[in-house]
């Protein structure tokens, strides 16, 4: 799941399996939505968005969902491999705003 | 590779020191941030630059000064910090400002800076 604060949520998957990395975002009025990855030692890097007049995206193993009425978003990675650890980030944005950013989740993929 | 240079890496510096940190894209994109990552925060705006005009101004103490040179470079000069200023500070860069439409962005590898 997603938080702000002092602890950073984990996720530890099977390498092969599909991982889910939700997000609980704040601003009814967001319209653009990002998802991050991090590695150690590394800046964020982009890996896929979605505007608010979808609910479904998909990009090369990683599919977005937004649930406008919840206000969730969720990324998933299938058969998730070792590379794929790493901490994940949403963002939201609306046209005249900044990118505002989640605490991140700690995805550890065991071999 | 992200297209976004930051250096130094690492950053280990007294209170009382003086130093720059300096971020290069090669995108040719028109707005550039500072972003501070600490450990138990997420990411916090610190700068915006739209065309070299600095556009945003999160809140930042005055230890802190940007500079944009050029829509390409952007530097950060540390001076006096603290302690707490001890974080990854992240450069980023985009085709339009953010506050104009929705961009990605795109993040260098940071400056990890320590301050003792």
């Amino acid at each position: 799941g997603e938080s702000v604060g002092l602890h950073l949520p984990t996720l530890s998957v099977q390498e092969g399996d599909n991982s889910i990395i939700n997000c609980a975002y704040s601003n009814s009025a967001s319209d653009y939505f990002i998802w991050y990855k991090q590695e150690s030692g590394k800046g964020p890097q982009f890996i896929i968005d979605i505007r608010s007049n979808m609910d479904k995206r998909q990009g090369q193993r990683v599919t977005v969902l937004l649930n406008k009425t919840v206000k969730h978003l969720s990324l998933q990675i299938a058969a998730t491999q070792p590379g794929d650890s790493a901490v994940y980030f949403c963002a939201e944005n609306n046209a005249g705003n900044m990118l505002t950013f989640g605490g991140g989740t700690r995805l550890m993929v065991k071999p | 590779e992200t297209g976004v240079t930051q250096t130094p890496r690492h950053l280990v510096m007294g209170m009382t020191n003086k130093k720059s940190l300096k971020c290069e894209q090669h995108l040719g994109h028109n707005a550039m941030y500072w972003y501070k990552q600490s450990a138990k925060k997420p990411l916090e705006l610190m700068f915006v630059y739209n065309f070299k005009e600095q556009t945003e101004n999160n809140s930042v103490p005055s230890r802190f000064s940007p500079e944009c040179p050029n829509s390409s470079h952007l530097f950060l000069h540390l001076h006096t910090l603290q302690p707490e200023d001890s974080a990854l500070y992240l450069c980023a860069s985009s085709q339009d400002p953010q506050a104009a439409t929705n961009e990605k962005l795109f993040f260098g590898s940071g400056t990890q800076l320590s301050v003792l």
